[in-house]
């Protein structure tokens, strides 16, 4: 089944801990990006990817860190978290063909940064 | 100002009626608009998207583009209790801007 697969679903944590969320594809795209939901802000992009070793910032970048190694993983790194970084997070993946958009969303990691 | 605009609703129909859903944008290079529909505690699942200005059809989804008004607009016909859920419009080119969501609501 073609699916974006994050963990965790849902972690709370506590500020400062460095924490990890994995994103993985599986696909064959080449482009994969980060988003965070939040209640009256809607979806920001936070980093994406247009293949390997290629990242660029999104629209909220502050305080987050990607990786791009291999082509199906795509991991979201919080070096220190704090309770801003409180959200509804999202990986999604499409083929770029010209940036359509066509993207393919993950189920989604609840964070609470206590 | 944000790049794409989106009234959060919540809209509330009975079934079977006609739903508009509408969003402006102000970045003029935008060329490729996507409507995302998103469950409640799920992913954002694509419905469709259109290049530049006109209509595209898929079933009883209509997605509709004028550039020269920026206003993107999508149209739900005979509308149910399944279609209930968030509606976002998006657009951009690999950095993509969404809007805020449209709550709908389907009423049996």
């Amino acid at each position: 089944e073609a699916q974006v697969t994050q963990n965790p679903r849902y972690l709370i944590t506590v500020t400062g801990k460095k924490l990890t969320v994995t994103c993985s594809q599986n696909m064959n795209h080449e482009y994969m990006s980060w988003y965070r939901q939040d209640p009256g802000l809607g979806l920001r992009q936070i980093y994406y990817s247009m293949n390997v070793e290629v990242t660029d910032k999104g629209d909220v970048p502050e305080g987050y860190k990607v990786s791009r190694k291999e082509k199906r993983n795509f991991p979201l790194i919080l070096e220190s978290p704090s309770p801003n970084q409180t959200s509804l997070y999202f990986c999604a993946s499409s083929f770029p063909t010209g940036g359509t958009g066509e993207l393919f969303f993950g189920e989604g990691s609840r964070l609470t940064v206590l | 100002q944000k790049e794409v605009e989106q009234d959060p609703g919540p809209l509330s129909v009975p079934e079977g009626a006609i739903v508009s859903l509408n969003c402006t944008y102000s970045n003029s290079a935008f060329q490729y608009f996507m409507w995302y529909r998103q469950y409640s505690r799920k992913g954002p699942e694509l419905l469709m998207y259109t290049y530049s200005s006109g209509n595209k059809e898929d079933g009883r989804f209509t997605a509709q583009v004028d550039k020269s008004s920026k206003y993107i607009s999508l149209f739900i016909r005979d509308s149910q209790p399944s279609d209930s859920a968030t509606y976002l419009c998006s657009s951009g080119t690999y950095k993509y801007i969404f809007g805020t969501g449209t709550r709908l609501k389907v009423l049996a």
